[in-house]
């Protein structure tokens, strides 16, 4: 298994400026999570769905955020207008139902300059 | 909100012994333990369900006291290896519900 993969790995990008990250989960893990990690701030979950659907997205920090999983296979965080503040660690993981842990993806390093 | 672990750092001798404690304000369903390296994801280690257990493997194991809102991860025998982040993984609320926070980190450093 190749675990969950994300990309880009490094982002540099302009205040103003769209800001797509993306996501692949484990193969039949059914909950996927968005996380940023910040120093001041930690790991804080942004949002996550279960089977596809979004369930909890109270950590969205306000409307530039938006996430989508149309499919088990694969989701998006954007971010537009993107602005200096977003600049972090964004990880996406994904876990199965029962009593297991994530797995985390190697993470998007955000740089908005 | 966010659960508090003890201590903030701690900096171990290779075989030394070290406890990292995780603190809630809310009820528990879980807790998930993980290590991250610097510039690396978090990895899980373990997790352990309402009900008391403690679970782990020869020298990390780890006790959930969900009367106490609390859990601790004990690290023994330390290898260089175990230096890094540890963070505890809360889940609280109910099924449909739950709500996933992680605590405020510890850094451990193992020395020669």
């Amino acid at each position: 298994d190749a675990g969950v993969i994300q990309s880009p790995r490094h982002e540099v990008t302009e205040m103003g400026q769209e800001v797509t990250l993306r996501c692949k989960p484990i193969s039949g893990h059914n909950s996927l999570f968005w996380y940023r990690q910040t120093m001041m701030r930690g790991l804080e979950l942004l949002i996550y769905f279960n089977n596809n659907v979004p369930i909890d997205d109270s950590g969205m920090p306000e409307d530039r955020f938006s996430a989508k999983m149309p499919n088990a296979s694969f989701s998006t965080l954007k971010i537009q207008p993107s602005e200096p503040r977003d600049s972090a660690v964004y990880f996406c993981a994904s876990r199965s139902q029962g009593s297991s842990g994530y797995t985390f993806g190697s993470g998007t390093r955000l740089t908005v300059v | 909100q966010q659960p508090v672990q003890s201590p903030q750092a701690v900096i171990l001798r290779e075989g030394e012994d070290a406890v990292i404690n995780c603190s809630s304000s809310k009820a528990l369903y879980s807790v998930h333990w993980y290590r991250q390296k610097h510039g690396e994801a978090p990895v899980f280690l373990m997790i352990l369900l309402k009900g008391g257990e403690q679970k782990g493997h020869e020298k990390i194991s780890a006790s959930f006291n969900e009367k106490k809102q609390q859990s601790s991860l004990y690290l023994t025998a330390s290898q260089l290896s175990y230096s890094g982040t540890y963070f505890c993984g809360t889940e609280s609320g109910y099924s449909g519900t739950y709500k996933y926070i992680f605590g405020t980190g510890t850094r451990l450093k193992v020395l020669a």
